[in-house]
């Protein structure tokens, strides 16, 4: 049964780093691209970086190019997103998600994923 | 960045009703469209990609339609378990990017 879970969330002052992690289970994490989507307090989704299933591709949102970086830990079933010189718009619950299938990189979520918030805010 | 537009923001309808969200990009993207559910406190839901293709599990009642940058998404005979936001998403070009959302409330 696919799982990721969402952990490394928390409140930090803004320009600070924060790490994310997405722990994956029931696929074999090397095989499939991973995304990371955001939600701000009672905002829609945003779609924030992907990372693609050989490392060789990444792409990010505009909002945050330059400050984050996603990476991934195959042997470790784990993907990371390492976010530097947070802001307050960055506050969020964020999500990770796989591609649908190998060569479809449609996000597909968990549907017990809550995500993991991240509240900037001196 | 493409810009995805959806409407209306939000709309009332009762059950066994059928309605209709579109979304508009700002660019051509081929049927690199799909739709996400999503319920207050869960995570999103791909219900269709490939601007139709209906995702594995969800109902029938559920379809898609568009190509180039104008894009429909229909539910017929409305379910209590529908009242949502409903996202549409490129999938063409990077950076991805979503539209604003439909919130379908019970009239």
């Amino acid at each position: 049964q696919v799982q990721m879970v969402e952990s490394g969330g928390g409140v930090v002052q803004p320009g600070r780093s924060l790490r994310l992690s997405c722990a994956a289970s029931g696929f074999t994490l090397s095989s499939y691209g991973m995304h990371w989507v955001r939600q701000a307090p009672g905002k829609g989704l945003e779609w924030v970086a992907f990372i693609s299933f050989d490392e060789k591709r990444t792409y990010y949102a505009d909002s945050v190019k330059g400050r984050f970086i996603i990476s991934r830990d195959n042997s470790k079933n784990t993907l990371f997103l390492q976010m530097s010189s947070l802001r307050p718009e960055d506050t969020a619950i964020y999500f990770c998600a796989k591609d649908l299938s190998f060569g479809s990189d449609w996000p597909r979520f968990d549907p017990r994923g809550q995500g993991t918030l991240v509240t900037v805010s001196s | 960045a493409i810009q995805m537009t959806q409407s209306p923001s939000s709309l009332s309808a009762s059950v066994g009703d059928t309605v209709t969200i579109t979304c508009r990009a700002s660019r051509d993207i081929k049927n690199d469209l799909g739709w996400y559910q999503q319920r207050p406190g869960k995570a999103p839901k791909l219900l269709i990609f490939g601007s139709s293709y209906l995702q594995s599990g969800v109902p029938s009642r559920f379809s898609g339609s568009g190509s180039g940058t104008d894009f429909t998404l229909t539910i017929s005979s409305l379910q209590p378990e529908d009242f949502a936001t409903y996202y549409c998403l490129q999938n063409y070009y990077y950076p991805r990017t979503f539209g604003q959302g439909t919130k379908v409330e019970i009239k």
